[in-house]
């Protein structure tokens, strides 16, 4: 089967940088994803990481260590608005269908 | 449509009864899943749809618990027999690709 973990909250201040780490197991892995999700919101998609290395998109990036079945999201010049359940999810199987980790809770102060 | 939408957006009902609920996913997109989410909880995989291919329903907690697909257009879940603990947000995504699910903003399934 498969397993994630990640922290279950984290807090930092407007402005600040802060990095949400992802370790998993799995067998047939083919990437990480990470999701946003605002209180009673529809997921969202992030990033995804097929390969070693760091993806960046705007102030968020990803990073994937394959070797270390480890990943993590970046969150810089944080706002308000990240405040938020972030969730890495891994593909693997032959559908590749998404595993989803717990969730980790941000929550950005002024 | 702009994006997946799921109806209804709530739902009470009474332990025992039986609950269907509608997803219809982006025009265009082949794949279809349906998790759910506990409250405080992460996102549980109940079953995918991709194409005219036989659906995975790995992820189906109980034989109450059954999905369907008419080809690449609306999905229904349905709960028979609803019980307490089935209590939680039904979501369904789609996708063209299997990166980046664009997810509905659910259904609230509460049981009482």
């Amino acid at each position: 089967g498969q397993s994630l973990e990640q922290p279950s909250e984290v807090t930092a201040v407007e402005g600040a940088i802060v990095q949400i780490n992802c370790t998993y197991q799995t067998s047939g892995f083919y990437g990480l994803s990470w999701y946003q999700q605002h209180d009673g919101g529809a997921p969202t998609f992030l990033s995804y990481n097929a390969l070693d290395g760091l993806e960046e998109t705007g102030r968020f990036s990803s990073f994937l260590s394959r070797s270390d079945s480890y990943g993590y999201l970046l969150l810089q010049e944080l706002q308000m608005k990240d405040s938020a359940s972030y969730f890495c999810a891994v593909s693997s199987g032959s559908a590749r269908q998404l595993t989803f980790g717990s969730g980790t809770q941000l929550t950005v102060l002024p | 449509g702009a994006g997946v939408s799921q109806s209804p957006s709530n739902k009470v009902t009474e332990k025992g009864k039986d609950v269907e609920l509608r997803c219809d996913p982006i025009s265009g997109h082949t794949a279809l899943y349906w998790y759910r989410q506990r409250l405080g909880q992460g996102l549980e995989f109940l079953i995918y749809f991709q194409g005219n291919s036989a659906p995975d329903k790995s992820g189906l907690p109980s034989d109450r618990f059954s999905a369907e697909r008419t080809g690449e257009s609306v999905s229904t879940l349905t709960i028979q027999r609803t019980q307490q603990e089935d209590s939680a947000v039904y979501l369904c995504a789609s996708s063209l690709v299997q990166v980046g699910y664009t997810f509905g903003s659910g259904t609230r399934l509460t049981v009482v």
